[in-house]
């Protein structure tokens, strides 16, 4: 199983464009990227899924090298309520699959 | 995608005494998933509970002491057994929903006295 390494907190300010990377070196072949947000006294919620390249929806952007080995996680103009644990994960997608949560990144957004 | 129902939120036990978390997904899934999240950490997996067949455990966890229920594909028991004040932690239970989405549960925050 793909190991994935992220710093541990990062601070930012409303409405900066907010950049969290994450490494996971031993990717495999069937192996997607998915980032999770957690907020206190909540379990996490899927933020963004990608394979290869980028991937943008209404919340994020994913940016995925062409070799795969890091990703990263983009939150356009961030608020106060962006303030939370951000998960990276690596696996292949299925019901029969499991996943393993690594650190993850506290973001704290201040005013 | 899937919505879980968990509960209860939280309890405040006894050591030495027993919990049994509940979740209840609105759809049918074949596999559940149990974590565990220790104050201030990340999720560890516990074990991965399969309807009709025994659940499988992560190393550290055991049967003994985290019997797991999977009676039909809605719904699933997790008991925290024989607690001690270690066993204070949130645990969530979650779902694959489709297209690799995972969902979970709000999780129960036990505190163990």
């Amino acid at each position: 199983l793909a190991k994935t390494t992220q710093p541990i907190s990062m601070d930012s300010y409303e409405g900066q464009e907010v950049n969290i990377t994450c490494s996971h070196n031993n990717i495999a072949t069937n192996d997607y990227i998915t980032w999770y947000q957690q907020f206190p006294s909540q379990g996490p919620r899927f933020i963004i899924q990608g394979y290869k390249t980028k991937v943008t929806n209404e919340v994020a952007s994913l940016f995925i090298p062409a070799d795969r080995k890091s990703s990263t996680l983009s939150l356009p103009r961030v608020s106060l309520s962006d303030t939370a644990v951000y998960y990276c994960l690596v696996g292949v997608r299925g019901n029969f699959n499991k996943f393993y949560f690594g650190s993850g990144t506290k973001l704290n957004v201040k005013p | 995608s899937a919505v879980i129902s968990q509960k209860p939120s939280r309890d405040i036990c006894q050591r030495g005494t027993s919990l049994t978390i509940q979740c209840q997904v609105d759809s049918q899934v074949t596999m559940m998933f149990w974590y565990r999240q220790q104050p201030g950490q990340s999720l560890t997996l516990i074990a991965t509970a399969n309807q009709g067949s025994e659940a499988t455990y992560e190393s550290g966890f055991v049967i003994d002491k985290f019997p797991i229920s999977r009676p039909n594909l809605t719904f699933s028991t997790l008991t925290v057994s024989n607690m001690s004040p270690e066993d204070s932690s949130i645990y969530l239970c979650s779902v694959e929903g489709g297209g690799g989405q995972y969902t979970f549960g709000s999780g129960t925050r036990l505190t163990v006295v």
